[in-house]
């Protein structure tokens, strides 16, 4: 099945950029999204299509995804934006099309 | 508003069985592709299976792991979704969410979430 491998942790100062990669194989080729996590949370849809946001989500945020990598990226961290983030794409030619990647913590210093 | 919560988690022994379920307001029920997510403790997030509108068909599919032991079913008269789990082994310890399902021609996503219910498996 697909597998989607992210840094198990990434830390940033406040005010600075944050990027959360998602590597794959031609991850390019698929559809990325991704999903925040504060910690006694549920999940929360912050990127989707790669580079949508849903209404609600800051414009700080944003994605890329191209070659075997996706990229999620928090612009002017703060410190509410400490969370776990997971990256998914959908693999219909897979018997467990529903992949995520294992998560990524991401701490504000 | 879209609000999803589900309820019926609980300990349960291995071999047992449990029926979770997720009751869903502020969006048409009826037309909407429903999904469930679980997340053993600690660790990430593991797709269990969905199902589609009745309109669509009604059909599911499951994850590997699961598939022949778990079902997923909907009444839209209720506005409810269920997970019926039979045959419960300790690695389905977790916490299960119910989520809606968007889908499209190249992908499919999970939209909007419950605040989940905690599944424990053990003797």
């Amino acid at each position: 099945s697909y597998v989607l491998t992210q840094p198990p942790s990434v830390s940033v100062a406040p005010g600075k950029t944050a990027r959360i990669t998602c590597g794959g194989n031609n991850i390019g080729s698929k559809t990325v999204h991704w999903y925040q996590q504060k910690p006694g949370q549920a999940p929360v849809l912050v990127i989707y299509y790669d580079t949508d946001r849903p209404s609600g989500i800051p414009e700080r945020f944003s994605g890329s995804n191209s070659g075997n990598t996706a990229t999620l990226t928090i612009s002017r961290v703060e410190a509410g934006d400490e969370a776990d983030y997971y990256c998914q794409v959908w693999d219909s030619n897979s018997d467990h099309p529903g992949v995520f990647g294992g998560g990524t913590k991401l701490t504000v210093l | 508003e879209v609000q999803l919560v589900e309820s019926g988690g609980g300990l349960v022994k291995p071999g047992g069985s449990l029926r979770l379920s997720c009751a869903a307001s502020g969006f048409t029920f009826s037309n909407a592709w429903m999904s469930w997510v679980r997340q053993a403790p600690g660790k990430g997030l593991e797709w269990v299976g969905r199902i589609k509108s009745k309109t669509d068909g009604g059909t599911t599919d499951y994850a590997a792991p699961v598939k022949g032991r778990f079902t997923i079913s909907r009444d839209d008269s209720k506005n409810t979704l269920y997970l019926q789990m039979n045959s419960l082994k300790t690695e389905d310890t977790a916490v299960y969410y119910c989520t809606t399902f968007m889908t499209t021609v190249t992908t499919n996503y999970f939209d909007s979430w419950g605040q989940g219910t905690l599944v424990t498996v053990s003797s």
